[in-house]
Protein backbone atom coordinates (compact mmCIF):
# COMPACT_ATOMS: atom_id res chain seq x y z
CA UNK A 1 0.00 0.00 0.00
CA UNK A 2 1.73 3.43 -1.31
CA UNK A 3 -1.33 5.48 -1.03
CA UNK A 4 -2.10 8.29 1.12
CA UNK A 5 -5.97 8.79 1.85
CA UNK A 6 -8.03 11.73 2.81
CA UNK A 7 -11.41 12.30 3.30
CA UNK A 8 -13.28 13.79 2.66
CA UNK A 9 -12.91 14.51 -1.02
CA UNK A 10 -14.55 17.83 -1.07
CA UNK A 11 -16.37 19.68 1.69
CA UNK A 12 -18.55 22.84 2.46
CA UNK A 13 -18.87 23.52 5.91
CA UNK A 14 -20.54 27.18 7.25
CA UNK A 15 -18.48 29.72 9.22
CA UNK A 16 -19.94 28.13 12.61
CA UNK A 17 -19.54 24.62 11.70
CA UNK A 18 -17.08 22.24 12.83
CA UNK A 19 -15.95 19.66 10.85
CA UNK A 20 -12.78 17.22 10.81
CA UNK A 21 -10.23 16.41 7.65
CA UNK A 22 -9.04 12.79 8.14
CA UNK A 23 -5.76 11.30 6.77
CA UNK A 24 -4.34 7.78 6.46
CA UNK A 25 -1.46 6.26 5.41
CA UNK A 26 -0.17 2.59 5.91
CA UNK A 27 3.18 2.53 5.01
CA UNK A 28 4.78 3.25 8.23
CA UNK A 29 5.84 6.22 7.55
CA UNK A 30 6.33 8.43 11.09
CA UNK A 31 6.02 11.96 9.58
CA UNK A 32 3.13 13.28 8.36
CA UNK A 33 2.07 16.57 7.08
CA UNK A 34 -0.84 19.40 6.66
CA UNK A 35 -0.51 21.42 3.74
CA UNK A 36 -2.86 24.45 2.78
CA UNK A 37 -3.08 25.13 -1.27
CA UNK A 38 -4.80 28.42 -2.94
CA UNK A 39 -5.68 28.16 -6.51
CA UNK A 40 -2.60 28.96 -8.44
CA UNK A 41 -0.55 28.76 -5.39
CA UNK A 42 2.32 26.37 -4.46
CA UNK A 43 1.53 24.37 -0.82
CA UNK A 44 2.10 26.27 2.18
CA UNK A 45 3.31 23.67 5.06
CA UNK A 46 0.84 24.34 8.33
CA UNK A 47 1.60 21.22 10.92
CA UNK A 48 4.55 18.30 10.96
CA UNK A 49 3.75 15.49 12.97
CA UNK A 50 7.24 13.32 13.79
CA UNK A 51 6.60 10.30 15.84
CA UNK A 52 3.50 11.31 16.51
CA UNK A 53 4.49 14.25 18.34
CA UNK A 54 3.83 18.37 16.89
CA UNK A 55 6.92 19.46 15.87
CA UNK A 56 6.02 22.20 13.82
CA UNK A 57 3.37 24.78 13.46
CA UNK A 58 3.58 27.32 11.23
CA UNK A 59 1.41 29.84 13.06
CA UNK A 60 -1.49 28.47 12.09
CA UNK A 61 -4.18 30.19 13.48
CA UNK A 62 -6.40 28.14 16.28
CA UNK A 63 -9.04 27.86 14.39
CA UNK A 64 -7.07 24.64 12.72
CA UNK A 65 -6.52 22.53 15.18
CA UNK A 66 -3.99 19.03 14.04
CA UNK A 67 -4.54 15.64 16.09
CA UNK A 68 -2.70 12.65 15.58
CA UNK A 69 -3.88 9.73 17.04
CA UNK A 70 -1.42 7.56 16.22
CA UNK A 71 1.14 6.74 13.39
CA UNK A 72 -0.74 5.67 10.57
CA UNK A 73 -3.83 9.26 11.33
CA UNK A 74 -4.01 12.26 11.08
CA UNK A 75 -6.90 14.50 11.41
CA UNK A 76 -7.28 18.51 10.88
CA UNK A 77 -10.32 19.78 12.93
CA UNK A 78 -11.98 22.81 11.67
CA UNK A 79 -13.88 25.18 14.25
CA UNK A 80 -15.27 28.64 12.82
CA UNK A 81 -13.67 28.93 9.71
CA UNK A 82 -13.40 31.97 7.52
CA UNK A 83 -13.96 32.51 3.34
CA UNK A 84 -10.70 33.12 3.08
CA UNK A 85 -9.89 29.24 4.26
CA UNK A 86 -11.47 27.77 1.44
CA UNK A 87 -8.80 26.25 -0.50
CA UNK A 88 -7.45 22.41 -1.28
CA UNK A 89 -5.82 21.08 2.09
CA UNK A 90 -3.01 18.28 1.45
CA UNK A 91 -1.77 15.83 3.74
CA UNK A 92 1.48 13.83 3.23
CA UNK A 93 3.70 11.36 4.53
CA UNK A 94 7.52 10.60 4.39
CA UNK A 95 9.50 7.57 5.87
CA UNK A 96 11.62 8.85 8.53
CA UNK A 97 10.83 13.13 7.74
CA UNK A 98 14.31 13.50 7.50
CA UNK A 99 15.60 13.81 3.88
CA UNK A 100 13.26 11.91 2.33
CA UNK A 101 10.00 12.08 -0.12
CA UNK A 102 6.82 13.07 0.81
CA UNK A 103 3.87 11.21 -0.21
CA UNK A 104 0.57 13.25 -1.49
CA UNK A 105 -3.05 12.21 -0.75
CA UNK A 106 -5.41 13.28 -3.37
CA UNK A 107 -6.58 16.48 -0.75
CA UNK A 108 -9.71 17.92 0.32
CA UNK A 109 -11.12 20.53 -1.74
CA UNK A 110 -12.86 22.76 1.69
CA UNK A 111 -15.28 25.83 0.95
CA UNK A 112 -16.18 27.89 3.29
CA UNK A 113 -19.46 29.50 3.19
CA UNK B 1 14.36 32.56 5.49
CA UNK B 2 14.61 30.03 2.34
CA UNK B 3 13.24 31.42 -0.86
CA UNK B 4 12.61 29.09 -3.73
CA UNK B 5 12.08 30.36 -7.01
CA UNK B 6 11.28 28.95 -10.07
CA UNK B 7 11.37 30.46 -13.62
CA UNK B 8 9.70 30.71 -15.67
CA UNK B 9 5.87 30.46 -14.26
CA UNK B 10 4.51 29.98 -17.14
CA UNK B 11 5.45 28.06 -20.11
CA UNK B 12 4.07 27.17 -23.58
CA UNK B 13 5.74 25.46 -25.96
CA UNK B 14 5.32 23.40 -28.82
CA UNK B 15 5.51 19.49 -28.89
CA UNK B 16 8.44 18.11 -29.75
CA UNK B 17 10.34 21.10 -28.36
CA UNK B 18 13.10 21.24 -25.69
CA UNK B 19 13.18 23.42 -22.78
CA UNK B 20 14.51 23.56 -19.50
CA UNK B 21 12.77 24.76 -16.22
CA UNK B 22 14.97 26.59 -13.35
CA UNK B 23 14.67 26.51 -9.40
CA UNK B 24 17.13 28.69 -7.30
CA UNK B 25 16.97 28.11 -3.67
CA UNK B 26 18.76 31.17 -0.81
CA UNK B 27 20.08 28.79 1.49
CA UNK B 28 22.58 25.72 1.54
CA UNK B 29 20.58 22.40 0.83
CA UNK B 30 21.39 19.05 -0.66
CA UNK B 31 18.22 17.47 -1.03
CA UNK B 32 15.89 18.76 -3.46
CA UNK B 33 12.51 17.43 -4.92
CA UNK B 34 10.49 17.85 -8.16
CA UNK B 35 7.04 17.16 -7.94
CA UNK B 36 3.93 17.48 -10.63
CA UNK B 37 0.50 18.56 -10.24
CA UNK B 38 -2.45 18.25 -12.72
CA UNK B 39 -5.21 20.83 -12.31
CA UNK B 40 -7.68 20.28 -9.54
CA UNK B 41 -5.35 17.10 -8.48
CA UNK B 42 -2.71 16.33 -5.54
CA UNK B 43 1.17 16.18 -5.96
CA UNK B 44 3.10 13.73 -7.74
CA UNK B 45 6.75 12.74 -6.53
CA UNK B 46 8.56 12.68 -9.69
CA UNK B 47 12.41 13.10 -8.58
CA UNK B 48 14.44 12.78 -5.70
CA UNK B 49 18.16 14.18 -5.52
CA UNK B 50 19.81 14.01 -2.48
CA UNK B 51 23.46 15.53 -3.39
CA UNK B 52 25.46 17.80 -5.36
CA UNK B 53 25.65 16.93 -8.64
CA UNK B 54 22.94 14.31 -8.61
CA UNK B 55 21.22 13.58 -11.98
CA UNK B 56 17.94 11.49 -12.72
CA UNK B 57 15.87 10.73 -16.08
CA UNK B 58 12.71 9.35 -16.31
CA UNK B 59 11.09 9.33 -20.12
CA UNK B 60 11.82 12.91 -21.30
CA UNK B 61 12.41 14.84 -18.23
CA UNK B 62 15.56 14.78 -16.75
CA UNK B 63 16.48 17.10 -13.31
CA UNK B 64 19.46 17.87 -11.73
CA UNK B 65 21.21 19.73 -8.68
CA UNK B 66 23.76 22.03 -8.08
CA UNK B 67 24.39 22.20 -4.34
CA UNK B 68 27.09 24.63 -5.04
CA UNK B 69 25.30 27.57 -7.35
CA UNK B 70 22.24 26.49 -5.48
CA UNK B 71 20.40 25.62 -8.44
CA UNK B 72 18.26 22.48 -9.60
CA UNK B 73 16.83 22.14 -13.18
CA UNK B 74 14.25 20.28 -14.71
CA UNK B 75 14.97 19.59 -18.73
CA UNK B 76 12.15 18.72 -20.88
CA UNK B 77 12.85 16.15 -23.96
CA UNK B 78 10.57 16.82 -27.70
CA UNK B 79 7.66 17.11 -25.09
CA UNK B 80 4.50 15.94 -25.47
CA UNK B 81 1.29 16.70 -24.59
CA UNK B 82 0.46 14.53 -21.97
CA UNK B 83 3.61 16.29 -20.02
CA UNK B 84 0.94 19.80 -19.42
CA UNK B 85 0.38 20.38 -15.78
CA UNK B 86 2.76 22.75 -13.07
CA UNK B 87 5.98 21.99 -12.27
CA UNK B 88 7.02 22.57 -8.46
CA UNK B 89 10.81 22.39 -6.87
CA UNK B 90 10.38 21.78 -3.31
CA UNK B 91 14.05 22.03 -1.01
CA UNK B 92 14.09 20.43 2.27
CA UNK B 93 15.86 21.89 5.11
CA UNK B 94 15.30 19.26 7.80
CA UNK B 95 18.63 18.23 9.13
CA UNK B 96 17.20 17.34 12.20
CA UNK B 97 14.39 14.85 13.18
CA UNK B 98 11.56 16.95 14.49
CA UNK B 99 12.21 19.63 12.23
CA UNK B 100 10.50 18.05 9.10
CA UNK B 101 9.88 20.82 6.35
CA UNK B 102 9.44 21.27 2.59
CA UNK B 103 9.86 24.73 0.70
CA UNK B 104 8.35 24.45 -2.10
CA UNK B 105 9.26 27.36 -5.11
CA UNK B 106 6.76 29.18 -7.13
CA UNK B 107 5.59 26.67 -9.78
CA UNK B 108 5.99 26.36 -13.28
CA UNK B 109 2.74 26.00 -14.91
CA UNK B 110 3.72 24.09 -18.27
CA UNK B 111 1.32 24.15 -21.91
CA UNK B 112 2.48 21.92 -24.09
CA UNK B 113 0.89 23.16 -27.78
CA UNK B 114 -0.11 20.47 -29.94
Amino acid sequence: DTEVTQTPKHLVMGMTNKKSLKCEQHMGHRAMYWYKQKAKKPPELMFVYSYEKLSINESVPSRFSPECPNSSLLNLHLHALQPEDSALYLCASSPTGFGTEAFFGQGTRLTVV
Amino acid sequence: ELKVEQNPLFLSMQEGKNYTIYCNYSTTSDRLYWYRQDPGKSLESLFVLLSNGAVKQEGRLMASLDTKARLSTLHITAAVHDLSATYFCAVDMSYVIGNEKLTFGTGTRLTIIP
